[in-house]
């Protein structure tokens, strides 16, 4: 069964860059058909994409983040990351790693996700 | 951008009566080559991730009790559930995957009455 679990610092300092990892456990990042997504979600707001990449390296990003983020992948360790640069207290959310289905061309729907880590921007 | 908005946000019925939420996107998500509605629904449970429910407006995911259905086409969708269960207490969110940025709608939160 595939699972991912999200890693990082749960306290980001203003103007500072966040830094996550996912880590993908029964199965292969390297998947033919599948990007893998990073999505979060501030309290008591809904849910934002932010960008996906699929193994080779080629990404997706949303452009309201796009000057600052930057997801990359790791498949020797079959993680993939996120950093998104000059932080403020808007940035802080839940965030989520997830499976995005690519298929015939078109992007769909995200599943599994991982359980989702809080990270606070303050000083 | 394609913005994604639902009703209500809130909802209380009792169990076993019937749920429905509603999702409404700012254009149309059928894409006529194919006849698809690229849509999706979710299930958010407190402290668990959000569990894909529904995909391609109707199709349910494996393993999704038959009491959760989709229907809708274009821009206006429902999630319907035909007898509540405990278990369903939930917040509920839509998903277009049809143009980037993929955007979700602002969730319905649903309680037991």
């Amino acid at each position: 069964q595939l699972q991912l679990q999200e890693s990082g610092p749960g306290l980001v300092k203003p103007s500072e860059t966040l830094s996550l990892t996912c880590t993908v456990s029964g199965g292969s990042i390297s998947s033919s058909n599948y990007y893998w997504g990073w999505i979060r979600q501030p309290p008591g707001t809904g849910l934002e994409w932010i960008g996906s990449i699929y193994y080779s390296g080629n990404t997706y990003y949303n452009p309201s983040l796009k000057s600052r983020v930057t997801i990359f992948v790791d498949t020797s360790k079959n993680q993939f990351s996120l950093k998104l640069s000059s932080v403020t207290a808007a940035d802080t959310a839940v965030y989520y790693c997830a499976r995005h289905l690519k298929d015939s061309g078109d992007f769909n729907w995200f599943d599994p996700w991982g359980q989702g880590t809080l990270v606070t921007v303050s000083s | 951008d394609i913005v994604m908005t639902q009703s209500p946000d809130s909802l209380a019925v009792s169990l076993g009566e019937r749920a429905t939420i509603n999702c409404k996107s700012s254009q149309s998500v059928l894409y006529s080559s194919n006849n698809k509605n690229y849509l999706a629904w979710y299930q958010h449970k407190p402290g668990q991730p959000p569990k894909l429910l529904i995909h391609w407006a109707s199709t349910r995911q494996s393993g999704v009790p038959d009491r959760f259905s989709g229907s809708g086409s274009g821009t206006d969708f429902t999630l319907t559930i035909s007898s509540l269960q405990a278990e369903d207490v939930a917040v509920y969110y839509c998903q277009q995957y049809y143009s980037t940025p993929y955007s979700f709608g602002q969730g319905t939160k649903l309680e037991i009455k």
